[in-house]
């Protein structure tokens, strides 16, 4: 399978426990998404990366939440000191290179991590 | 919060009907995209159509858009059960952007 991985697809976990979700893109896909969905509404952008720079960050990324993606291929998300409004399915997706000024990005996503709070 | 908004939120129909979600957003834009959920699982990219695009068609799939009401449409012919999932529009946030700003989207069910 070629499509975007994620790594675990469940997590359950206790208040103020730290987790670390992991994502592989396709290959041959420099940008790198990762989305929050919660139950009944669409995804909500987190971040993303162009390569190995993360380019934007949303407000809802606090402090407590890093994301990194060191050589350009991977990613991984972790939230520190977990919280019972985290639980959510966290998603990645992925995109090729685009044509310079084009924002036609179709996003490739995976099957989504979902965290358990509890 | 969620921009842009899908109408119905939930649809139920028949089987070998035809369905038809409806998608209205508030700034300008260069893309809209359709993308599709099973429960629990990941988003499907169905179809991206262009703001000087007026229709679009991918099989069963017929989206339009109308930038003049800022609105578009995803209609899917011949239901079958297989179809049954969440569908959503999204666009990115402003021209040139990549971050994609999705609506709440449309339960769709098809009976049997």
């Amino acid at each position: 399978d070629t499509g975007v991985s994620q790594d675990p697809r469940h997590k359950i976990t206790k208040r103020g426990q730290n987790v670390t979700f992991r994502c592989d893109p396709i290959s041959e896909h420099n940008r790198l998404y990762w989305y929050r969905q919660t139950l009944g509404q669409g995804p909500e952008f987190l971040t993303y990366f162009q390569n190995e720079a993360q380019l934007e960050k949303s407000r809802l990324l606090s402090d407590r939440f890093s994301a990194e993606r060191p050589k350009g291929s991977f990613s991984t998300l972790e939230i520190q000191r977990t919280e019972q409004g985290d639980s959510a399915m966290y998603l990645c997706a992925s995109s090729p290179p685009g044509v310079q000024g084009s924002s036609y990005n179709e996003q490739f996503f995976g099957p989504g991590t979902r965290l358990t709070v509890l | 919060s969620q921009q842009g908004e899908e109408d119905p939120q939930a649809l139920s129909i028949q089987e070998g009907e035809n369905a038809t979600m409806n998608c209205s957003y508030k700034t300008s834009i260069n893309n809209l995209q359709w993308y599709r959920q099973n429960s629990g699982r990941g988003l499907v990219h169905l179809i991206l159509i262009r703001s000087n695009e007026r229709e679009k068609h991918s099989g069963r799939l017929r989206v339009t858009l109308d930038t003049s009401k800022k609105s578009s449409s995803l209609l899917i012919t011949a239901s079958r059960a297989a179809d049954t999932a969440s569908y959503f529009c999204a666009r990115p946030l402003t021209q040139g952007a990549q971050k994609l700003v999705f609506g709440q989207g449309t339960r769709l069910t098809i009976n049997p």
